[in-house]
Parts: C-alpha cells; structure tokens; sequence
C-alpha cells in the first residue's frame, strides 16, 4: 500500500510569489490534514480536508489556501509569500477526521525555502 | 482548547538506559493522546495512542506509555535504549469533541540523543 506522497520535496522561491504544494493521500483515506513545521513553532495546524470539505481550520492567515479534489488528493496553496513562511510542510491522511481518529499518516513533507 | 507540554527539547540516554519522554496535557474533555515520531528527512509516525480502555498502551519499537488522568500525563517509556531510537519525538491530543479548530495539537518535541 502506497504511503502519503508529498510534491515538490524542495523548493525555492522569493518573497511574493506564490505556491502550490500537492498531498496523495494513502488510498482509501478521505482526510487530508496539513501542518507547517518549523524550529520556533513546532507543529502548528493549517486545516483538514475531508470529502472535498474544509472541516477544520487553524489560525493562519488568509494567504494560505486550500482544496481537495474528488479522489482524495489535496493541494495547498501560499500566495504573496513571506520570508516566514519558510518551513517544511507536512500533509497527513487518515481515513476519517483526524480530531477524531488522530491516527495519521505523514508524508515526507515538502521543503520551502523563500528567499 | 487544548494544549500538550513536553518537558525538555532535548534528552540524553546511553544505549542500553531507561527512556522516559514526558509529556503533560491540557484539555477540559477527555482527551485522545498520541507519541509520534520523526526521523531526520521524514514525516511523522504514529507510535501509539490511547483513546479509552487499558491506561497503559503499547506501540512499536518497545516503547509505551501511560495516561494518568489525576497527573494530566502521558509520558513516554521504553525499557532500553537502541542507538536506533535516536529521533524527534512529539506528543499530540485532539478531544474528539467534534469542534476541532486546532486539529490534532502537538507539543513542540523532544529529540532523543542515544550516547554509545
């Protein structure tokens, strides 16, 4: 059974662009749940998809977004990127709301550097 | 809302010596608790969790944990320290209350030195 695969795994970009990271959720999972990691904050919640809806939502600022397609896949999207914004960039599946279950299952992450 | 403490960012062990990961929880519901870890490059991985039932819980890799619900802890043991236990080591809550605006709330990690 295929893991949580998480793309890009590195990228660079520059104060104002803008990204789109993308979680394949492990097959049969309907929850995709992202997390920014960083030395300072740790672990801190971004949102949870399930069944193409947004469940849940961390306190983030509107710049980062993000949406899930019908077979489960999720992308998430950072506009106007800052240097802070610099993190890895996990996203996790379980196959029903996380805050319910709280088994999930990590990709490896995506790594943004904004230059 | 809830919250998870972990005390100490870093723990030192000699191979072969008791670990014990401490991890203290905040919630006003009772909680679901999880040790995660996290090895150099990777993701996250669930070690174990509690939910109801049996207060002391077995994971993988020899390590379990007990919920202590009059010490608000759920600290993380293991017998014997491998070389190989040497990672990041978070604990999480989530209430299951249904609300859940913070998601699943991890501490902010312990990292788990093993000296040969």
């Amino acid at each position: 059974k295929a893991g949580v695969t998480q793309t890009p795994r590195y990228l660079i970009k520059t104060r104002g662009q803008q990204v789109t990271l993308s979680c394949s959720p492990i097959s049969g999972h309907r929850s995709v749940s992202w997390y920014q990691q960083t030395p300072g904050q740790g672990l801190q919640f971004l949102f949870e998809y399930f069944s193409e809806t947004q469940r849940n939502k961390g306190n983030f600022p509107g710049r980062f977004s993000g949406r899930q397609f019908s077979n489960s896949r999720s992308e998430m999207n950072v506009s106007t990127l800052e240097l802070g914004d610099s993190a890895l960039y996990l996203c996790a599946s379980s196959w029903g709301l996380a805050v319910r279950t709280g088994e999930l299952f990590f990709g490896e992450g995506s790594r943004l550097t904004v230059l | 809302a809830q919250s998870v403490t972990q005390l100490g960012s870093h723990v030192s062990v000699s191979e072969g010596a008791l670990v014990l990961l401490r991890c203290n929880y905040s919630s006003s519901v009772p909680p679901y608790l999880f040790w995660y870890v996290q090895y150099p490059n990777q993701g996250l991985q669930l070690l174990l969790k509690y939910t109801t039932g049996a207060t002391l819980v077995k994971g993988i890799n020899g390590f379990e944990a007990e919920f202590k619900k009059s010490e608000t802890s759920f600290h993380l043991t293991k017998p014997s320290a491998h070389m190989s236990d040497a990672a990041e080591y978070f604990c999480a809550v989530t209430t299951n209350s249904g609300g859940g605006a913070d998601g699943l709330t991890f501490g902010k990690g312990t990292h788990l030195i093993i000296q040969p």
